[in-house]
């Protein structure tokens, strides 16, 4: 069975920073591209940042490019966001997502990152 | 960035009854069109991609049609369980994959 496990977030002050992870298991990590894809409160799905199975190719939303940092380990089955400066619009719910060529196939449950002073 | 556009934003709908929501894209993204559906609390789940093709487990009630910019989702005979709020998503831009705002489901 694919499980996603994200943790992490909590709450945060304006510039303050967070790292998420994502724990997989049940497919091959390796050769999967992995994202980020957040939703702020009443908002629709955003996607964040995509790293693909090697760690060679990333890519940022233009709202996080400079500040969030995606990165992986495949011998620990993991995927991680650093996130820096954060920012009150950086509020939301965290997903990682497994990416596959028909959409998002497999999600996390979410963690909460709520930025306020 | 392509945007997604989703309507109506809330369909109320009696158990039984038929559901139609859509979904436009400000530009074509051929087939390469999703659906997710999300309940309270949870993360979203894939139902459809390639715009008509059932994701493993859904439904044969949940179909899919369109290509280009117009899209539908179509839930033949709505059950409880099926009240949620369902999200249209491109992913022919990649990686900046876009989705909708949302049709909440809800009951009459």
């Amino acid at each position: 069975e694919v499980q996603l496990v994200e943790s992490g977030g909590g709450l945060v002050q304006p510039g303050g920073s967070l790292r998420l992870s994502c724990a997989t298991s049940g497919f091959t990590f390796s050769t999967y591209g992995m994202n980020w894809v957040r939703q702020a409160p009443g908002k629709r799905l955003e996607w964040v940042s995509y790293i693909s199975h090697s760690g060679a190719s990333i890519y940022y939303a233009d709202s996080v490019k400079g500040r969030f940092t995606i990165s992986r380990d495949n011998a620990k089955n993991s995927l991680y966001l650093q996130m820096n400066s954060l920012r009150d619009e950086d509020t939301a719910i965290y997903y990682c997502a497994r990416a596959s060529q028909t959409g998002y196939d497999y999600w996390g449950q979410g963690t909460l990152v709520t930025v306020s002073s | 960035e392509i945007v997604m556009t989703q309507s109506p934003a809330t369909l109320s709908v009696s158990p039984g009854e038929r559901a139609t929501l859509s979904c436009r894209a400000s530009q074509g993204v051929s087939s390469n069109l999703a659906w997710y559906q999300q309940k309270p609390g949870q993360a979203p789940r894939l139902l459809i991609y390639g715009a008509s093709t059932r994701a493993t487990g859904v439904p044969a009630r949940f179909s899919g049609s369109g290509s280009g910019t117009e899209f539908t989702l179509t839930i033949s005979s709505l059950q409880s369980e099926d009240f949620a709020v369902y999200y249209c998503q491109q992913y022919n831009n990649w990686p900046l994959w876009t989705f909708g705002q949302g049709t909440k489901v809800e009951i009459k």
